[in-house]
């Protein structure tokens, strides 16, 4: 069963300073991961997408490395910004359908 | 337009009653999926249909009953509501299998009094 674990639970940061998020996960057979995002109250959207036969997506500020043979994944946010507070979510897609949610790292930007 | 909706946002009942939750996705994906994030914010998969067929069906009470008609539409109906229910149900899609990124809905509140 495939576990994933995230660090650090939560998170506060001045703005402009780099924010580095942790995911680990114990199978290292993995179709993809994927990171989201999820704001108070509302539903999850998608940040970026690694395929298991990548080693990092970038997307604006946001850069997602993955090493599967070590089992991590970290999530980098540039510059942070007060907009960047949200929960994060890292999640690993495996082969049987099943996405495998971590319990996500609170991030809070002080403006 | 909104990729995948769900209805309704919030929901309010009494223990033994049955309610549904519908969730429609218009981006012509082939696979749904139904989560549910209890009060410590952890998202389990429930259930995942890929053009109609359930291909996934976690160890949930036999009370949860999804329904495809159709691969655009997964509904979600619970029979004798429990008060452990209550958590924030999410229909989410994904062009096949979980090798595709993972669109997902608003979210339902379910709250059992």
């Amino acid at each position: 069963k495939q576990e994933v674990t995230q660090i650090p639970a939560a998170l506060s940061v001045p703005e402009g300073e780099n924010l580095v998020l942790n995911c680990s996960f114990t199978d290292s057979a993995i179709y993809n991961l994927q990171w989201f995002r999820q704001d108070p109250g509302k539903g999850l959207t998608s940040l970026l997408l690694i395929q298991s036969s990548q080693r990092e997506q970038t997307s604006g500020r946001l850069n997602a490395s993955l090493d599967k043979s070590s089992g991590r994944s970290t999530l980098y946010i540039a510059a942070s910004q007060p907009g960047d507070s949200a929960t994060y979510l890292c999640a690993v897609g495996s082969n049987d359908y099943k996405l495998s949610f971590g319990a996500g790292t609170t991030v809070t930007v002080r403006a | 337009d909104t990729a995948v909706s769900q209805t309704p946002k919030y929901l309010v009942t009494q223990m033994g009653n049955d309610k549904s939750i519908k969730c429609e996705q218009n981006l012509g994906h082939d696979t749904m999926y139904w989560y549910k994030q209890d009060s410590k914010k952890f998202l389990k998969i429930m259930f995942s249909y890929n053009n109609k067929e359930l291909i996934i069906n976690e160890t949930v009470p036999n009370r949860f009953s999804p329904k495809s008609p159709d691969k655009a539409h997964l509904n979600l109906h619970i029979n004798s509501l429990e008060l452990g229910d209550s958590a924030v149900y999410f229909c989410a899609s994904s062009q096949t299998s979980a090798s595709y990124e993972q669109y997902f809905g608003p979210g339902t509140r379910l709250t059992v009094t």
